[in-house]
C-alpha cells in the first residue's frame, strides 16, 4: 500500500471551507484513495473514496490530482462538530486498511 | 442508516481471563473486521474475515486472538488469555462485496486488562 503524508494538524474558521492535503506520491494506477475521520475515541467514520476522478458526496469533495500522487479533501462548510482527526489511506487491498497518524482538524468559532 | 453496532461498549477484566468481544455488522455485508486501536496511538489492523474463514490478519493477531461468525448476524473476537498490553479499542467494521467498497466502523468496545 502507499505511504500517505498528511500535515499533523491544521486550523479552519467555522463556515469557511476545509481544504486537508494528502500526498501519495508512491500510489499506484489501482489503489483508490479512502478518507476517514475520527472524533475523539469514536469509530472511524467514512467520508469519501475515489480512483482517478473528483468526488462529492453530502460530506465532502475529493480532488485528485492528474499525476494522482496528492489528493485534497475538502469540507466546504466547516462546523465545530467537523473538528476530528482525518486520515487519508491509499491502498488496493481492500482487506485492510493502514491508518496513518492523520489530520487533526481544529474548526474555530 | 444501518450502522455497526459493538457490545459491550467497556469491558474490564483480570490479567489471564478471556474475553469475547461483540460486533453486528450491516446486514448485507459480506467482509468482516477487527482493527484496535491503544490509547493516544493509531487504529490498527487485527483480522479480516470472509466466507468464514480469515482473509487476512496481521502480526498482532497471535493465537492467543480468534475469530468467528457463530451465526448469521454476530461477527466475534475473543482473546483467550488477557495481557495488561491487550488494553484498546477494538473496533469492528465490515463492507459489501463491492470493489472497493467502504468499510464502516462501528463504535468500538474498550477493553481495560487489569
Amino acid at each position: 500500500d502507499a505511504k500517505t503524508t498528511q500535515p499533523p494538524s491544521m486550523d479552519c474558521a467555522e463556515g469557511r471551507a476545509a481544504n486537508l492535503p494528502c500526498n501519495h506520491s508512491t500510489i499506484s494506477g489501482n489503489e483508490y484513495v479512502y478518507w476517514y475521520r475520527q472524533i475523539h475515541s469514536q469509530g472511524p467514520q467514512y467520508i469519501i473514496h475515489g480512483l482517478k476522478n473528483n468526488e462529492t458526496n453530502e460530506m465532502a469533495s475529493l480532488i485528485i490530482t492528474e499525476d494522482r500522487k496528492s489528493s485534497t479533501l475538502i469540507l466546504p462548510h466547516a462546523t465545530l462538530r467537523d473538528t476530528a482527526v482525518y486520515y487519508c489511506i491509499a491502498g488496493y487491498n481492500f482487506n485492510k486498511f493502514y491508518f496513518g497518524s492523520g489530520t487533526k482538524l481544529n474548526v474555530k468559532p | 442508516e444501518p450502522e455497526v453496532t459493538q457490545t459491550p461498549s467497556h469491558q474490564v477484566t483480570q490479567m489471564g481471563q478471556e474475553v469475547i468481544l461483540r460486533c453486528v455488522p450491516i446486514s448485507n455485508h459480506l467482509y468482516f473486521y477487527w482493527y484496535r486501536q491503544i490509547l493516544g496511538q493509531k487504529v490498527e489492523f487485527l483480522v479480516s474475515f470472509y466466507n468464514n474463514e480469515i482473509s487476512e490478519k496481521s502480526e498482532i493477531f497471535d493465537d492467543q486472538f480468534s475469530v468467528e461468525r457463530p451465526d448469521g448476524s454476530n461477527f466475534t473476537l475473543k482473546i483467550r488469555s488477557t495481557k495488561l498490553e491487550d488494553s484498546a479499542m477494538y473496533f469492528c467494521a465490515s463492507r459489501t462485496s463491492g470493489v472497493a467498497s467502504e468499510q464502516y466502523f462501528g463504535p468500538g468496545t474498550r477493553l481495560t486488562v487489569t
